[in-house]
């Protein structure tokens, strides 16, 4: 069974603060990692697929890191605003040797920014 | 593009009755994948499918089975609902030729009492 963990579980923060996150997942078998950002009612909204050891990828005020060695990746906001709020999953996929594709995801992460 | 659609939104069903949920994928694709998010955990996969035939399964029981059509639209149908199989069942959609782009549908909110 893969485990895929990211922490915290829930965050608050207010209008302009800078935040992080972690997903952390089994280092061995990396195929690719997603994250996605998830707000109530809405469907999740990919952010970022990431594949290589080391990746670097942005996106307006969100950034993502990659370290597939030691099984973790961040997520970075810059200056978060109200609309940045929602929950962020990560999901894992294994590499199965075929076209078997299956995301394993975390429980997420619920941002809440405070104006 | 409508992006991936599901139907219906929500759905209240009594214990031992079967349910069936649909999903459209988006344009170009051909493969369908569903989930089940429970109340605290990530989404769960239940299987996929790609050519109308079922690709590969995760740990779900057999009451939990699917169908895709020829148009690639998939249903997913829940035999002897029981009040655990309340959840969200989001669907997912993608192309074999561009795995990494998996796009999720709003999901549909099945409540068994």
């Amino acid at each position: 069974i893969l485990n895929v963990e990211q922490s915290p579980q829930s965050l608050h923060v207010q209008e302009g603060d800078s935040t992080n996150f972690t997903c952390s997942f089994p280092s061995s078998n990396f195929y690719a990692l997603h994250w996605y950002r998830w707000e109530t009612a809405k469907s999740p909204e990919a952010l970022f697929v990431m594949t290589l050891n080391g990746d670097e990828k942005k996106k307006g005020r969100i950034s993502a890191t990659l370290n597939t060695k030691e099984g973790y990746s961040y997520l970075y906001i810059k200056g978060s605003q109200p609309e940045d709020s929602a929950t962020y999953l990560c999901a894992f996929v294994a590499d199965s040797g075929g076209s078997n594709y299956k995301l394993t995801f975390g429980k997420g992460t619920l941002l809440t920014v405070n104006p | 593009d409508a992006g991936v659609t599901q139907s219906p939104t929500h759905l209240i069903k009594t214990r031992g009755q079967q349910v069936t949920l649909r999903c459209s994928p988006k344009s170009g694709h051909d493969t369908v994948s569903w989930y089940q998010q429970a109340l605290g955990q990530g989404p769960q996969f239940i299987f996929q499918y790609y050519e109308e035939e079922e690709r590969q399964r995760g740990n779900f029981p057999d009451r939990f089975s699917g169908h895709q059509f020829p148009n690639y639209s998939s249903e997913l149908n829940v035999n002897a609902l029981l009040l655990g199989d309340s959840a969200l069942y989001l669907c997912a959609s993608s192309s074999t030729t561009g795995l990494y782009e998996q796009y999720f549908g709003p999901g549909t909110r099945l409540t068994v009492t």
